[in-house]
């Protein structure tokens, strides 16, 4: 069965700190893997990955796909409390382009 | 550039009455179209997608229904709402190159 797994469920840090999270996968015919911040609305779009060991960056957010271990990590630096949110990620998979997601990461910086 | 509309934004309806909620798509031709529900502010559940007119695939049972009329159109029905099917209920669609993106969302209550 297709999973995606993210860990950890929940993480408390404070201003300034960096943050990694962790995102796995088992999916038949892997396409691409997505990141998502969700704030109290719709989950919007950070990253997109298909290929092995290419870092992709945003400003503090970057993410970087393993296809061998099967696995992404996001990684937040110098955390504000406006990164506040849920992380999501997900694999785009199979030849129905079906998105299979986790359950989310619950991040929470506190000043 | 492609862009998903969905409404209401908001929907309080009491337990027993019917549904609909409706998703468009502009700017793309022949997407994959989802219906998603979140509740508890966490965990995309995915209810129904479609790969094309008339094509709807279900994944969980229960008294929700989909219908895709037109190619960018995706609409989720119930002919009975239960207290259970209060939620965030969010449509998303998928290029062909992968991805996903998602429509604001409608927050539905059933009293």
């Amino acid at each position: 069965e297709d999973k995606v797994v993210q860990s950890p469920l929940s993480l408390v840090v404070h201003e300034g700190d960096t943050v990694t999270l962790n995102c796995s996968y088992e999916v038949t015919n892997f396409r691409s893997l997505l990141w998502y911040k969700q704030e109290k609305k719709a989950p919007t779009f950070l990253f997109m990955l298909t290929s092995s060991g290419i870092e992709k960056k945003s400003g503090r957010l970057s993410s970087i796909l393993d296809k061998k271990e099967l696995f992404s990590i996001l990684n937040i630096t110098a955390t504000q409390t406006g990164d506040s949110a849920i992380y999501l990620c997900a694999s785009n998979a199979g030849n129905n382009r079906k998105l299979i997601w986790g359950l989310g990461t619950s991040l929470a910086v506190n000043p | 550039s492609q862009t998903i509309h969905q409404w209401p934004a908001t929907l309080v309806q009491p337990v027993g009455s019917p549904l609909s909620l409706e998703c468009t798509v502009e700017g793309t031709s022949n997407p994959n179209l989802y219906w998603y529900r979140q509740a508890a502010g966490r965990g995309l559940q995915l209810l129904f997608y479609s790969v094309g007119i008339g094509q709807i695939s279900s994944e969980v049972p229960q008294n929700l229904s989909a219908s895709r009329p037109q190619d960018r159109q995706f609409i989720l029905s119930s002919k009975k709402l239960l207290l259970s099917d209060s939620g965030f209920y969010l449509c998303a669609w998928s290029p062909l190159a992968g991805g996903g993106y998602f429509g604001p969302g409608t927050r539905l209550l059933v009293l």
